[in-house]
């Protein structure tokens, strides 16, 4: 069975600010695990994801995340945040093998102040 | 770019009474989902399709939902018999090939309001 977890419904930064978002999962496999970001009104689209190999990935925007096993942890982050990057993040989680659904987060929504 | 669209964007309708929810997913892809989200809940996965077949479902896929792919562009969620905690986002995504490393990519959903 697969489970992700995303401490904080809710992050407020500044606009410059460090931007953390929290995600922990649990899996039985060996996990895939992905960032999505929702803009109002919009679908979801991919941030980033990690599947094998390199445990820092990058994603669009400037984001990143490290996959960390000891952990289980796949935390989101951004070095400077811009306004525009107010948006609903969720992390979600999936295995190997085939036709493998998402298994996703709460969801955490981010606001960037000035 | 090409991206999964979905209509309606927003469908209300009566308790009881049948929803067709639509999705064109992107044209060379093969694998086919509907996930749905209640207002302030997680995204949850519905149905996985491939091949004109249910690949995996849900508990929440019971005998009131059904999915198909009518032709070569279109793949739809029924609703026979709608129910007012089906009100819902419901948001269809496709991906290009199987397995859980591949991105899926997601239509801007369709908000279903039963009364």
């Amino acid at each position: 069975a697969q489970s992700v977890t995303q401490l904080g419904s809710h992050v407020s930064v500044s606009e410059g600010a460090l931007v953390l978002l929290r995600c922990n999962y649990s899996s039985s496999v060996p996990p895939y695990l992905f960032w999505y970001v929702q803009y109002p009104n919009q679908g979801l689209q991919l941030l980033l994801k990690y599947t094998t190999g390199a445990t820092l990935v990058k994603g669009i925007n400037g984001f990143e995340a490290e996959f960390k096993k000891s952990e289980t942890s796949f935390h989101l982050t951004k070095p400077s945040a811009h306004m525009s990057d107010a948006a609903e993040y969720f992390c979600a989680v999936s295995g190997a093998g085939g036709y493998n659904k998402l298994i996703f987060g709460a969801g955490t929504r981010l606001a960037v102040h000035p | 770019e090409p991206e999964v669209t979905q209509t309606p964007s927003h469908q209300v309708t009566q308790m009881g009474q049948e929803v067709i929810l639509r999705c064109v997913p992107i044209s060379n892809h093969l694998y086919f989902y509907w996930y749905r989200q209640i207002l302030g809940q997680k995204v949850e996965f519905l149905v996985s399709f491939y091949n004109n077949e249910i690949s995996e479902k849900s508990e929440i896929f019971d005998d009131q939902f059904s999915v198909e792919r009518p032709d070569g562009s279109n793949f739809t969620l029924k609703i026979r018999s709608t129910k007012l905690e089906d009100s819902a986002m419901y948001f269809c995504a496709s991906s290009e090939s199987s397995g859980g490393s591949h991105e899926q990519f997601f239509g801007p959903g369709t908000r279903l309001t039963v009364l």
